[in-house]
């Protein structure tokens, strides 16, 4: 059964500083991940996905990067903003499931 | 550009009420989605559906009923609400394709006393 770990669980940071938000997961075979950010009270909005072929995947100040063998991903902000802080999930499409499989997330708080 | 709708957005119950939250998407997606959120677990499949008059359990299907008689609509029912049930509710959908991402709506935050 896959299972998705993210941590930390919480994050606080400076304003400006460049972060890592890590997640793992236990079978490798997968289609894609996912990467997720939640506003409180609000629902899931899609980051970047990263196919099971590729390396990383860049949007913006984002990047995201896949090592499936190891069961890694990272997602990397740089110089972070207060209007950063939010909660990000990541999430699995393991092969021959239809559904992701998500982590717990890691909530972020920038301060300004 | 609506996008994926969930109705209602907040409700709170009587153990043993029943009620029925809608999901519809504008989107022509094939695949839709029902998942639960609690605090510190993540979030967890329900159901869902591989297209119209599909349906299949996913990791919580207990409890919970689904029907997708339309394509763009995907309802979620409780038959008899528990107090385990508390939680955000949260529909998805996606197109076809292996490399598709799933699109959310807002949630449903549903309270069952």
């Amino acid at each position: 059964k896959q299972e998705v770990t993210q941590i930390p669980a919480a994050l606080s940071v400076p304003e400006g500083e460049n972060l890592v938000l890590n997640c793992s997961f236990t079978d490798s075979a997968i289609y894609n991940l996912q990467w997720f950010r939640q506003d409180p009270g609000k629902g899931l909005t899609s980051l970047l996905l990263i196919q099971s072929s590729q390396r990383e995947q860049t949007s913006g100040r984002l990047n995201a990067s896949l090592d499936k063998s190891s069961g890694r991903s990272t997602l990397y902000i740089a110089a972070s903003q207060p209007g950063d802080s939010a909660t990000y999930l990541c999430a699995v499409r393991t092969t021959g499931r239809r559904a992701l499989t998500f982590g717990s997330g890691t909530r972020l708080q920038v301060q300004p | 550009n609506a996008g994926v709708t969930q109705t209602p957005k907040f409700r709170v119950l009587k153990t043993g009420q029943s009620m029925t939250l809608l999901c519809a998407q504008d989107m022509n997606h094939e695949y839709m989605y029902w998942y639960r959120q609690d605090p510190g677990m993540g979030l967890r499949l329900i159901h869902y559906s591989v297209g119209e008059g599909t349906t299949a359990k996913g990791e919580v299907p207990d409890g919970y009923n689904v029907s997708r008689l339309k394509k763009q609509n995907f309802l979620l029912g409780l038959e008899s609400a528990a107090p385990s049930q508390t939680s955000v509710y949260f529909c998805a959908s996606r197109p076809r394709g292996k490399d598709q991402p799933q699109h959310f709506g807002d949630g449903t935050r549903l309270s069952i006393l």
